[in-house]
């Protein structure tokens, strides 16, 4: 695709239930990550993926946070039984490899309310 | 434990001053530092470095390296109202990037 597509945008839902949130990365790309971002805060690092292995997922914040790629592109973010600290903007990104040289592409973020 | 550390979190400016914007890092098997703008929801990217001593420029701004102090700075001279953003400084290795705190700066007309 043209850019890296996140979905849905915005996402409300109960204390306890599950969500997933999905990326759709830029055609191509090997690497992918996801981020956390709480309002006026930095981004916080999630888990990132170098096709379908996910070697690094020391950010994940709890074993309710989980996350899976398939086909080496599209990856979901699942949170089960949500808590409100959960609420913050799920930003995912895309680069070409991994390696350390490569620029990450990002898409617009989902932003998460948990009530 | 990498990190990545940015100050000042904010600085508030007016229009035509010049900002100074820091970035210190310690990350194991350092490959690149890099800076992104995030004015919505969606950083885009400004910088990459990977070599110290060399300035990358880009119209008003401009970053340079220093890996033997571990830092970075960009730099936004004849700040503009659009200049107003997040910025948020990454590095990384082989894997993984982290990022700082960001910076917000806003500028008054």
């Amino acid at each position: 695709g043209a850019g890296v597509s996140q979905s849905p945008s915005n996402k409300v839902t109960e204390k306890g239930k599950d969500v997933e949130l999905r990326c759709d990365p830029i055609s191509g790309h090997t690497a992918l990550y996801w981020y956390r971002q709480s309002l006026g805060q930095g981004l916080e690092f999630l888990i990132y993926f170098q096709g379908n292995s996910a070697p690094d997922k020391s950010g994940l914040p709890s074993d309710r946070f989980s996350a899976e790629r398939t086909g080496g592109s599209v990856s979901t973010l699942t949170i089960q039984r949500t808590q409100q600290e959960d609420s913050a903007v799920y930003l995912c990104a895309s680069s070409r490899q991994t390696g350390g040289r490569e620029k990450l592409f990002f898409g617009s973020g989902t932003q998460l309310s948990v009530l | 434990e990498d990190k990545v550390v940015q100050s000042p979190l904010s600085l508030v400016v007016h229009e035509g001053d010049t900002v100074t914007l820091n970035c210190s890092y310690e990350v194991t098997n350092f490959r690149s530092l890099l800076w992104y703008k995030q004015e919505k929801k969606a950083p885009t990217f400004l910088f990459m470095l990977t070599s110290s001593g060399i300035e990358k420029k880009s119209g008003r701004l401009s970053s340079i390296l220093d890996k033997k102090e571990l830092f970075s700075i960009l730099n936004i001279t004849a700040t503009q109202t659009g200049d107003s953003a997040i910025y948020l400084c990454g590095s990384g290795n082989t894997g993984k990037l982290i990022f700082g705190q960001g910076t917000t700066l806003q500028v008054k007309p």
